[in-house]
């Protein structure tokens, strides 16, 4: 099984600055089956990247996936009041497997 | 507009059962693989269990491998998840998922709480 591991555990920023995340994968994750999802308080995930790089439909072009391998980044350019929750990212590649997410808070 | 809508979660004792359902509406269900994943109150997301479109492939966590069936009737447009023996750490929102490409998931239902307690 493939272990995801999100960093950093809680990212503090205020609106308008850019955020990083990182997920690092305990093994190669084959073709780049990794997506990302943002998850706010009281509702279901949704779908942000797939394919580690590929915006899903509707997404804004502020949200960026790179990577490959075992090292992948989320990118928010600038954060807009919408975006402050938590982020996951998912491995497809194998048995599938969730990071433990990231936290983007208002600082 | 795609829908997916879980029914079924409540308060089971340790050891009782538990069916969820997944009513799916807005696009073919049969040509899409479905997936449960859960989420324990205040934790992360943990893939549950998968089925492929025509059921013919299905793949389990290992937490629950030989207590949870998935199943699925594509003339109902519906999805399942049998949960037998059921324990505290089962104790979480399971939601019903659509596999968007591989295995990345574009529609989620709102969830559906299943709690364990005596």
């Amino acid at each position: 099984e493939i272990v995801l591991t999100q960093s950093p555990g809680t990212l503090s920023l205020s609106p308008g600055e850019r955020a990083t995340l990182s997920c690092r994968a305990s093994q190669s994750v084959s073709r780049n089956y990794l997506a990302w999802y943002q998850q706010k308080p009281g509702q279901a995930p949704s779908l942000l990247i797939y394919d580690a790089s590929i915006r899903a439909t509707g997404i804004p072009d502020r949200f960026s996936g790179s990577g490959s391998g075992t090292d992948f980044t989320l990118t928010i350019s600038r954060l807009e009041p919408e975006d402050f929750a938590v982020y996951y990212c998912q491995q497809y590649a194998s048995p599938l497997t969730f990071g433990g997410g990231t936290k983007v808070e208002i600082k | 507009e795609v829908q997916l809508v879980e029914s079924g979660g409540g308060l089971v004792k340790p050891g009782g059962s538990l069916r969820l359902s997944c009513a799916a509406s807005g696009f073919t269900f049969s040509s899409y693989s479905m997936n449960w994943v859960r989420q324990a109150p205040g934790k992360g997301l943990e893939w549950v269990s998968s089925i492929s479109s025509s059921s013919s492939y299905i793949y389990y966590a290992d937490s629950v491998k030989g207590r949870f069936t998935i199943s699925r009737d594509n003339a109902k447009n519906s999805l399942y998840l049998q949960m037998n023996s059921l324990r505290a750490e089962d104790t979480a929102v399971y939601y019903c998922a659509r596999v968007h490409v591989q295995g990345d998931f574009d529609y989620w239902g709102q969830g559906t709480l299943v709690t364990v307690s005596s």
